[in-house]
């Protein structure tokens, strides 16, 4: 069974840094492309982040470009993203989620995780 | 930046009816690279279709995609409690890499 399991959220202080984990099971985790997505509240979902299966392609929404950093660590079937600078837009819940790419495409993510809570306020 | 725009906003239906809920994209979605998601309060989101048309592994045959373009359609027919839920459309390509849309609140009293 595929299990996407987020964790590092909290509250943190305009201007701070947070760093948040997916622990993934159940699959191949170095052979799928990942995301973060992150949903403020009551609003829509944000795709925020993308890293490729093997590392090689790392992408960012201009919302956070500059100020996050996704990785991922092949051993403990992980993913991570760093944020710093927090703003109190950035308060949201964040999911990650495992996305699929036929035929060298990744277009559609079929599995997220539960998401957790990031709150920015002073 | 592909802007999508779903509609209508909120749908209230009964059971057995028929939903039709609508995502349009302010460019052309090359490949019909669009997927829609189901979520419902304090969960994760679910996917139902991809590809515009293809149902995700264990979707019931109730749910269906399609469109092509601009203009994308899910249609739920023989509505059960268990479909109320905020509906989301996505698409993949230009930048941003993915865009979603606003959701749809589907209701079933």
């Amino acid at each position: 069974e595929v299990q996407l399991v987020e964790s590092g959220g909290g509250l943190v202080q305009p201007g701070g840094s947070l760093r948040l984990s997916c622990a993934a099971s159940g699959f191949t985790f170095s052979s799928y492309s990942m995301n973060w997505v992150r949903q403020s509240p009551g609003k829509g979902l944000e795709w925020i982040s993308y890293i490729s299966a093997s590392d090689s392609t790392i992408d960012y929404a201009d919302s956070v470009r500059g100020r996050f950093t996704i990785s991922r660590d092949y051993a403990k079937s992980s993913l991570y993203l760093r944020m710093n600078s927090l703003r109190d837009e950035d308060t949201a819940v964040y999911f990650c989620a495992r996305v699929r790419c036929p035929n060298g495409v990744c277009h559609y993510l079929d599995y997220w995780g539960q998401g957790t809570l990031v709150t920015v306020s002073s | 930046e592909v802007v999508l725009t779903q509609s209508p906003a909120t749908l209230s239906l009964s059971p057995g009816e028929r939903a039709t809920l609508s995502c349009r994209a302010s460019q052309r979605i090359s490949s019909n690279y669009l997927a829609w998601y189901q979520q419902k309060p304090g969960q994760a989101p679910r996917l139902l279709i991809y590809g515009a048309s293809s149902r995700a592994t264990g979707i019931p045959d109730r749910f269906s995609g399609g469109g092509s373009g601009t203009d994308f359609t899910l249609i739920i027919s023989r509505l059960e409690p268990e479909d109320s839920a905020v509906y989301h459309c996505q698409q993949y390509g230009g930048s941003p890499r993915y865009t979603f849309g606003q959701g749809t609140k589907l209701d079933i009293k």
